[in-house]
């Protein structure tokens, strides 16, 4: 069983520019979370998809971020115009609906994000 | 709103001594979800543990033990007889069981240094 991934590891880029990642779920993994880690701390929660619907986004999910998740399979995060701050680990995890209780969440290796 | 502490930011122990990592936090669901994860050098997360806030019973799983006290608000894990691969960061984090409560409040995580 293939865990989750996430493409690409790491990108370098130009403040101004726009970046996509792209995480891959575990195989009929229907829940599909993204996090944003910055060093020494926590990861933070941004946002979480249902299948193909986009169910909770934090207040720190800019309108220059946005996910998608088209088919309830890979997901997309694109950010635009980043800055500095940007700079990050973004973290993306997978879970199965359960029955009766929450669900446990496993994490990708990540997309470590450097904005020059 | 949701909080995890853990007030140890760095701990360093020599091999195979005990070490326990602590983790208090703040929640006011009657029904939550309490989790330790591990980041190793690599940076990925690796899924440890749940307990379930109605299930108080304490385990053991091998060097690993959990420690889950609700009238002191407080999850603290231990290892016993460490080893060197155990050196990595440690995060306490936080769940509720439905809407926005699902995502993951993490604490700022506990490095883990074991020497030979």
């Amino acid at each position: 069983d293939t865990g989750v991934s996430q493409d690409p590891r790491h990108k370098i880029t130009k403040r101004g520019q726009n970046v996509t990642f792209r995480c891959d779920p575990i195989s009929e993994h229907n829940r599909l979370y993204w996090y944003r880690q910055t060093l020494g701390q926590g990861p933070e929660f941004l946002t979480y998809f249902q299948n193909e619907a986009q169910l909770e986004k934090s207040r720190l999910l800019s309108d220059r971020f946005s996910a998608e998740r088209p088919k309830g399979s890979f997901s997309t995060l694109e950010i635009q115009r980043t800055e500095q701050g940007d700079s990050a680990m973004y973290l993306c995890a997978s879970s199965v609906i359960p029955s009766g209780s929450t669900d446990t969440q496993y994490f990708g290796p990540g997309t470590r994000l450097t904005v020059l | 709103a949701q909080k995890v502490t853990q007030a140890q930011t760095e701990i360093s122990v020599v091999e195979k001594e005990d070490v326990t990592l602590d983790c208090v936090y703040e929640t006011r669901d009657t029904t939550y979800y309490l989790f330790w994860y591990k980041q190793p050098p690599s940076g990925e997360l690796v899924f440890l543990i749940r307990r379930n806030s109605f299930d108080e019973q304490n385990e053991i799983s091998g060097r690993y033990s959990w420690n889950f006290q609700k009238s002191t608000s407080s999850f603290n894990f231990t290892i016993t007889a460490s080893q060197v691969v155990d050196s990595a960061v440690y995060f306490c984090a936080l769940s509720g069981s439905s809407g926005s409560a699902r995502q993951l409040t993490f604490g700022s995580g506990t490095q883990l240094t074991v020497l030979p």
